[in-house]
C-alpha cells in the first residue's frame, strides 16, 4: 500500500514552454500533496504543500506565479513549471500524504526535467 | 523554524558491519522522526519511522533510537549489505505538519 506515482519521470523542454508533471496516490486518498525540488547530491527542498480544494501554502523564496500547483482531488495533484529556463532544470518529487497515514509522508519516484 | 543536521555525509563500511547516521533537531515540538533511503535518480523511501514516545524502535536490521532530552536521534543498519548502498536522509516533524529533512548521509557498503 501507499504507493504514489510520477509522471513524466523525465521530460527534456525548450526554455520558455511549460511543463506539467502529476503526482498521484494509487491506493489511497491524499489529503496532503508535498513538493520537492532535488539537486544533484542535495537534500530535498520543499516548495509547496498543497490541500486537496484548497490553494498551496509556498515556501519562501518560491515563486507561486512560475511554479504552479493543482490539488483537485483526493489522488493528483499537478505542477506546472512555467515559461521554463534553463535554471529550473531539476529533480522534483512529490509526497503524499492521506487520512490513514496522519504523520508519513509517501514519495513519489521524481521526475527529472532538463531545460534547454 | 526547526533545523535538522545529519553526520556522516559519507559512510563507507565493508559488508557485514555496521552503520549508524546521527541526526540532531531544534525543535522541540517536534514529535515524528522517519527515515528515508534514496536510490539513485528515484524518490525517497520510508524505512522506518519513530514517535517521540517511543525511545528505540527495530525492524529486522534496522533499528532507531530517539533522545528527546538531547535531541538527537540515530539510524542503526546491523549486518550491512552491498543493496543497503545509498542515499539515507532523516527528517524531524510534527503531525499534520511538513518535514524538514537533514542533509543526507552516502552510504556505500563495499563487497
Amino acid at each position: 500500500g501507499a504507493v504514489v506515482s510520477q509522471h513524466p519521470s523525465r521530460v527534456i523542454c525548450k526554455s520558455g514552454t511549460s511543463v506539467k508533471i502529476e503526482c498521484r496516490s494509487l491506493d489511497f486518498q491524499a489529503t496532503t500533496m508535498f513538493w520537492y525540488r532535488q539537486f544533484p547530491k542535495k537534500s530535498l527542498m520543499l516548495m509547496a504543500t498543497s490541500n486537496e480544494g484548497s490553494k498551496a501554502t509556498y515556501e519562501q523564496g518560491v515563486e507561486k506565479d512560475k511554479f504552479l500547483i493543482n490539488h483537485a482531488s483526493l489522488t493528483l495533484s499537478t505542477l506546472t513549471v512555467t515559461s521554463a529556463h534553463p535554471e529550473d532544470s531539476s529533480f522534483y518529487i512529490c509526497s503524499a500524504r492521506g487520512t490513514g497515514y496522519q504523520e508519513t509522508q509517501y514519495f513519489g519516484p521524481g521526475t527529472r526535467l532538463l531545460v534547454l | 523554524g526547526e533545523n535538522v543536521e545529519q553526520h556522516p555525509s559519507t559512510l563507507s563500511v565493508q559488508e557485514g558491519d555496521s552503520a549508524v547516521i546521527k541526526c540532531t533537531y531544534s525543535d522541540s515540538a517536534s514529535n515524528y522522526f522517519p527515515w528515508y533511503k534514496q536510490e539513485l535518480g528515484k524518490g525517497p523511501q520510508l524505512i522506518i519511522d519513530i514517535r517521540s514516545n517511543v525511545g528505540e524502535k527495530k525492524d529486522q536490521r534496522i533499528a532507531v533510537t530517539l533522545n528527546k532530552t538531547a535531541k538527537h536521534f540515530s539510524l542503526h543498519i546491523t549486518e550491512t549489505q552491498p543493496e543497503d548502498s545509498a542515499v539515507y536522509f532523516c527528517a524531524a516533524g510534527t503531525v499534520f505538519n511538513k518535514f524538514y529533512f537533514g542533509s543526507g548521509t552516502k552510504l556505500n557498503v563495499k563487497p
